[in-house]
Order: structure tokens, then C-alpha cells, then sequence
């Protein structure tokens, strides 16, 4: 079945670091893949996508590419904020007439000023 | 746009009794979603559905649970003879689509149950 492996956290970071969030899937066909954010307190939001094969997903910052040969989908920022301080969520979407997503564990940031 | 809701926040109840959460979506959204998610996990699936229409349920959702939208608004999950291993945040989330899942679900800020 469908699968989403995220790197462990918590990840504490310093203002201004470079963030890197290990995420790989397991799926059958050309699934779709996401980044999902939890803000403390709030709902989880889209925070980028990419539905084919080298596409990149960008936000606010954030990027990541969607590597098929690696099976990879790594959330990349060049400069965090103590403002991006929330748990992130790698999500994977395979179709075959399926309507959920699989989720990652989820992977905690902190930034520090 | 103000959001999906979901009512109550927190939940306690004793083992064996059953709850009923409450989900109201975006208004003019026509899919709306519920899952599970337990502390130090990622959410996980629980049904689907388009419209009125339940199309799609885990095979995790046992049969102590039920969901309903009725008129395709707002929506309910019950559990009945509710377990300590009921407790988590259930989560609703909503979009507008149609075919493949590639839009963007909203998510609700969650029900938090804790059975005793």
C-alpha cells in the first residue's frame, strides 16, 4: 500500500538556517505529493504541491521537488523564520478511484530567534 | 470564507458511551472528508463523501462508527460503545472538485476525544 516516510523531529533550528525535511513515498502509479503545515492551534494547511514528475512546488519560501527516481519530495527554505515554527506534513494522493491521502508522521519545527 | 468548524473542540467521555461530532464545511464545498490522527502521527483516512453521497471508508473505520451528510452540508461522526483506543483528534477537512483528488482540502481544527 501507499506510504509516506518523514524524518524525525523535532527539528530546533536558528533564524536564518537552511531547513531541509526528509520526505520518500511508497506508491503505485503517478501519485501527487504535498506539503502540509499545522500552525499551533490552527488546522492543517496546503503550504505547496507538484502532481508530476520534476515538477517543483513553491510557497512562501518553501520548495520542493518531486524526484521520481529517488522517490523523494524533500521540503527545502533557504531562510527560516521563528514565524514557520509549526509540524509539517509530507501527504502523497495515488487516485485509483481513491479519495484519501496518506500522511507522514509529521516532523516538528522549532526556530529560535 | 470563514473556515471549516467543527464542534465540540474537546470531548471526555467514559468508556462504552457513545459521541457525536459535528462538521460544517465551506459552504459551496462539495467534498467533505473526516480523519483520525493520534499524538506523534500523521492523519489518517477515515471516509469520504461527494455531496450526500458516502463514497469511500477505511478499512479502520469499524462498524461502531457511522457518518452522515445529510442535504450534502454539514456533517456528523458517531461512535458508539466508544474505547480507550478511540482517543485522538478527529479531523474534518473540505473541498471543491471534481474527478481526482488534486485540489486543496481545508482542514477544520479538530475534536479532540478522550475516553476514560
Amino acid at each position: 500500500g501507499d506510504s509516506v516516510t518523514q524524518m524525525e523531529g523535532p527539528v530546533t533550528l536558528s533564524e536564518e538556517a537552511f531547513l531541509t525535511i526528509n520526505c520518500t513515498y511508497t506508491a503505485t502509479g503517478y501519485p501527487s505529493l504535498f506539503w502540509y503545515v499545522q500552525y499551533p492551534g490552527e488546522g492543517l494547511q496546503l503550504l505547496l504541491k507538484a502532481t508530476k514528475a520534476d515538477d517543483k512546488g513553491s510557497n512562501k519560501g518553501f520548495e520542493a521537488t518531486y524526484r521520481k527516481e529517488t522517490t523523494s519530495f524533500h521540503l527545502e527554505k533557504g531562510s527560516v523564520q521563528v514565524s514557520d515554527s509549526a509540524v509539517y506534513f509530507c501527504a502523497l494522493y495515488s487516485g485509483a478511484g481513491s479519495y484519501q491521502l496518506t500522511f507522514g508522521k509529521g516532523t516538528k519545527l522549532s526556530v529560535i530567534p | 470564507d470563514t473556515g471549516v468548524s467543527q464542534d465540540p473542540r474537546h470531548k471526555i467521555t467514559k468508556r462504552g458511551q457513545n459521541v457525536t461530532f459535528r462538521c460544517d464545511p465551506i459552504s459551496e464545498h462539495n467534498r467533505l472528508y473526516w480523519y483520525r490522527q493520534t499524538l506523534g502521527q500523521g492523519p489518517e483516512f477515515l471516509t469520504y463523501f461527494q455531496n450526500e453521497a458516502q463514497l469511500e471508508k477505511s478499512r479502520l473505520l469499524s462498524d461502531r462508527f457511522s457518518a452522515e451528510r445529510p442535504k450534502g452540508s454539514f456533517s456528523t461522526l458517531e461512535i458508539q460503545r466508544t474505547e480507550q483506543g478511540d482517543s485522538a483528534m478527529y479531523l474534518c477537512a473540505s473541498s471543491f472538485g471534481t474527478g481526482n483528488l488534486g485540489e486543496k482540502l481545508f482542514f477544520g481544527s479538530g475534536t479532540q476525544l478522550s475516553v476514560l
